[in-house]
Parts: structure tokens; C-alpha cells; sequence
């Protein structure tokens, strides 16, 4: 099955700085990339995804970049602010679904989390 | 537009008292759904999910089960509950076109 690894575990920033989490994945055959912010208390959100037939998304401040052949992706924050310390998580599956084997029907599989402290 | 409901929001029970946990979603239809456990200042696991009604698939061996009676409705439940079965329970329900998954409130449950 699919696994996933993210790096940091955990990283502080001053306020205004950039921020880069990474994530690798090991099943080829996924193609969709989702990244979710969780706030201390609260259900992980959706911020932001990719699909395997694009290389970068962009949403105002934030990024994320896919390279297929190194099967990895990365969530860039640019200029950090206090309400960006959260959790994020990574997650990759294989799409579209139900699958034809009878097996992903769409499951993510997250990667181990990235506390991100930014601070004032 | 979409809305996926939970309850109750906090749990305290006693170990070896049953539980049962339920979600609902509106606004869409025949989704997939799913139940995820997280423990404190942990990842997600995956307890179960499903394509449809009756359909149930497990994750991980444990003393939970899930039912889903009706096209929205997702239930996790439990015989006798154990220490171990403290955390924050997760319902998500995913739409079938776009891949996003996306979480309920969730519960916290304690058990003493």
C-alpha cells in the first residue's frame, strides 16, 4: 500500500518568513495530492491540492509543487503570519475511484504531521 | 452547498460502556464516508469506510464497528469501550468527482 512521509515534524518561523514542508509518497499510481491544516481543537481542513497532471498550484499565499519522477511534494507559505501555526498534514491517493481493482475508493493516506509555529 | 454533522461533540464514559458515535452529511449524495481516530497530538488513522449503504470496510482490528443504514448516515459504535479508545473521532465524507475529503466537528471522547 501507499506510504507517506513528511518532514519537519516541527517548524518555527518568525513572522513574515517562508515555510516549506515536504512530503514523499510511494505508490506511483497515486495521482492526487491534498494538504489539510489543523488548528489546536479543530477538524483538519482542506487548504489546498494538486493532481498528478499539473506540477504547481498556487492559492494567495500558499503553494504546492509535485515533482512525479521523485515522488514528492511540497506546501510552500509565503510570508508567514501567527494564524498560519497549525498542523498540516500531507496525504496522497490514487484517483479516479471506485477504483477498478476494488481498492483505494478514494482512501488518503496522511503523512505523520508538521507542527508550524510562526512567531510574532 | 455541503454539511457534515456530528455528534455528540465530547464524550466521557466509563470503560466497558458502549458507544455510538454518528455522523450525517447533507447537500450531496451517495458519498464516500469515513471514520478517523486521532490521538492526542497524533496523525489520523483510519478506522473505516464506505462506498455506500451496508457497504462498511475496516482498517485496523479493533473493538469498533461501523454501520451505515442510510445513504448520509455513518455510525461508529462500540460493545465495551477500553482506555485505549480515547481520542478525537473524525467523520469525513469525500465527493466522488473531485477527490477532497473533508472533515466533520468531530468528537472527543474520553474514557476513564
Amino acid at each position: 500500500g501507499e506510504n507517506v512521509e513528511q518532514h519537519p515534524s516541527t517548524l518555527s518561523v518568525q513572522e513574515g518568513d517562508s515555510a516549506v514542508i515536504k512530503c514523499t509518497y510511494s505508490d506511483s499510481a497515486s495521482n492526487y495530492f491534498p494538504w489539510y491544516k489543523q488548528e489546536l481543537g479543530k477538524r483538519p481542513q482542506l487548504i489546498i491540492d494538486i493532481r498528478s497532471n499539473v506540477g504547481e498550484k498556487k492559492d494567495q499565499r500558499i503553494a504546492v509543487t509535485l515533482n512525479k519522477t521523485a515522488k514528492h511534494f511540497s506546501l510552500h507559505i509565503t510570508e508567514t503570519q501567527p494564524e498560519d501555526s497549525a498542523v498540516y498534514f500531507c496525504a496522497a491517493s490514487n484517483l479516479p475511484y471506485p477504483n477498478a481493482g476494488g481498492t483505494s475508493y478514494g482512501k488518503l493516506t496522511f503523512g505523520q504531521g508538521t507542527i508550524l509555529t510562526v512567531h510574532p | 452547498s455541503q454539511t457534515i454533522h456530528q455528534w455528540p461533540a465530547t464524550l466521557v464514559q466509563p470503560v466497558g460502556s458502549p458507544l455510538s458515535l454518528e455522523c450525517t452529511v447533507e447537500g450531496t449524495s451517495n458519498p464516500n464516508l469515513y471514520w478517523y481516530r486521532q490521538a492526542a497530538g497524533r496523525g489520523l488513522q483510519l478506522l473505516f469506510y464506505s462506498v455506500g449503504i451496508g457497504q462498511i470496510s475496516s482498517e485496523v482490528p479493533q473493538n469498533l464497528s461501523a454501520s451505515r443504514p442510510q445513504d448520509r448516515q455513518f455510525i461508529l459504535s462500540s460493545k465495551k469501550l477500553l482506555l485505549s479508545d480515547s481520542g478525537f473521532y473524525l467523520c469525513a465524507w469525500s465527493d466522488t468527482r473531485n477527490g477532497g475529503q473533508y472533515f466533520g466537528p468531530g468528537t472527543r471522547l474520553t474514557v476513564l
